[in-house]
């Protein structure tokens, strides 16, 4: 069945950086864009950033623009989230998920979600 | 950017229908996407493009969606619906995703 496991959270401190990685299996990983989303404790989603099948299309929440960078290896079904210049209000459990639809996009499914805490 | 709104929370008893909304401007001409997360857990889609269910989501979660509201409409509630329900959609100007501010729905 499709499944996506994040993998790479935890504990760093601000101006440090942190790689989160996403691992995707039970579909044509190369055939889809991928999205990170975060959600910080207690509070809503927050989608920060997709890339497309080939790479070629990437876009960012302008909270994490500059600073954050997603990218993907195809040959290992793998999506990556290069965190850089943390800050506290970025801790959050991050989850990546998949796009589907044709115009009107939704994310379906979404991994288990990784915790970053951001602290000194 | 385009905002979605929510209540932040609906009580409902046992049996019940319990409705929760997602305000946005003309949202009626956009397709409309659902989300069940609970406690700890993912979200998980209950309802997209307005009404239709994925797989696996009981006939109990249905959605509409006209003019500056969609609604997702869950009938015959059951405790284990108790959960935080997310309404999102896609803002092609922005060209990103786009989330409700997320409903806590409470079964008495």
């Amino acid at each position: 069945q499709v499944q996506l496991v994040e993998s790479g959270g935890g504990v760093v401190k601000p101006g440090g950086s942190l790689r989160l990685s996403c691992a995707a299996s039970g579909f044509t990983f190369s055939d889809y864009y991928m999205n990170w989303i975060r959600q910080a404790p207690g509070k809503g989603l927050e989608w920060i950033s997709y890339i497309s099948g080939g790479s070629s299309f990437t876009n960012y929440a302008d909270s994490v623009r500059g600073r954050f960078t997603i990218s993907r290896d195809n040959t290992k079904n793998s999506l990556y989230l290069q965190m850089n210049s943390l800050r506290a209000e970025d801790t959050a459990v991050y989850y990546c998920a998949r796009r589907l639809g044709s115009a009107w996009f939704r994310l379906d499914p979404w991994g288990q979600g990784t915790l970053v805490t951001v602290s000194s | 950017s385009y905002v979605l709104t929510q209540p932040p929370s609906v009580s409902v008893a046992p049996g019940q229908t319990a409705s929760i909304t997602c305000g946005g401007d003309k949202i009626g001409k956009r397709s409309v996407h659902w989300f069940q997360q609970m406690p700890g857990q993912a979200p998980v889609l209950v309802v997209y493009d307005d009404t239709e269910r994925p797989s696996g989501i009981p006939e109990r979660f249905s959605g509409s969606n006209s003019g500056n509201t969609a609604t997702l409409t869950i009938g015959s509630v059951e405790a284990a619906d108790e959960a935080d329900y997310y309404c999102q959609v896609w803002d092609t100007r922005a060209d990103h995703f786009v989330f409700g501010t997320g409903t806590k729905v409470n079964v008495l």
